[in-house]
């Protein structure tokens, strides 16, 4: 069975810092996506990385995935506080989007 | 595009009542829909899948009588609550698989919030 561990499931930070987000998993797995969900709202995708050294990145945030290290890390350069949401790692055991297995999330804060 | 939606946004209804929650793909056709659930401060967890045409494949732990899922259409799934009790009270978010012409994604709808009174 496919375990997708992320952490930290809490993050508090400053405006303006740096942190990065962990998701490991337990297979072998080419494809992991990074979500954001608002209060209330549904999925919003922020990337999808499909090979070992994949690296993504759309304005403070930048995504990578070590398929060897079964290891994908979601980076944030100087927080803001519109960046204040949950992200998902999801690993697809598949290989072909039938199967995605959620990490349990991580909550992050930016503080003022 | 590759655009999925869901009806109702949110609902809320008696113990005892059943519910019908649709999800459509807008702008391709979906072989596969997928139901997920999620409770407060919690991940999402597969509920069932559903290819069209044929039965859906639940989840352990998921009751199929209960949780009753049709995929009628190329474009169209549904998942009926029957019989609803406040601990079905959950954010119900459909998802539709589709070929972006780089291969296959899965399309999240906007979800669905179900209060059971």
């Amino acid at each position: 069975e496919l375990k997708v561990e992320q952490n930290p499931l809490f993050l508090s930070m400053q405006e303006g810092k740096n942190y990065t987000i962990y998701c490991n998993y337990s297979t072998t797995s080419d494809r992991l996506y990074w979500y954001r969900q608002d209060p209330g709202k549904s999925l919003e995708s922020l990337f999808v990385l499909l090979s070992n050294g994949a690296v993504k990145q759309e304005g403070r945030l930048m995504a990578s995935l070590d398929t060897k290290a079964r290891l994908s890390t979601l980076h944030i350069t100087a927080a803001v506080h519109d960046l204040s949401a949950t992200y998902f790692c999801a690993v697809d055991a598949s290989g072909s989007a039938r199967q995605l297995t959620f990490g349990s999330g991580t909550q992050l804060t930016v503080l003022p | 595009g590759a655009v999925v939606s869901q009806h109702p946004s949110r609902v809320i209804c008696k113990s005892g009542t059943s519910v019908k929650i649709e999800c459509r793909s807008l702008d391709f056709q979906a072989t596969t829909m997928f139901w997920y659930r999620q409770f407060p401060k919690q991940s999402l967890m597969l509920m069932a899948t559903s290819n069209e045409g044929s039965k859906a494949t639940y989840e352990q732990g998921v009751e199929k009588d209960k949780f009753l899922i049709n995929h009628a259409s190329l474009t169209l799934s549904t998942l009926t609550v029957t019989s609803a009790h406040p601990e079905d009270s959950s954010f119900y978010i459909c998802s539709a698989r589709g070929d972006t012409g780089d291969g296959y994604e899965q399309y999240f709808g906007p979800g669905t919030r179900l209060t059971v009174t």
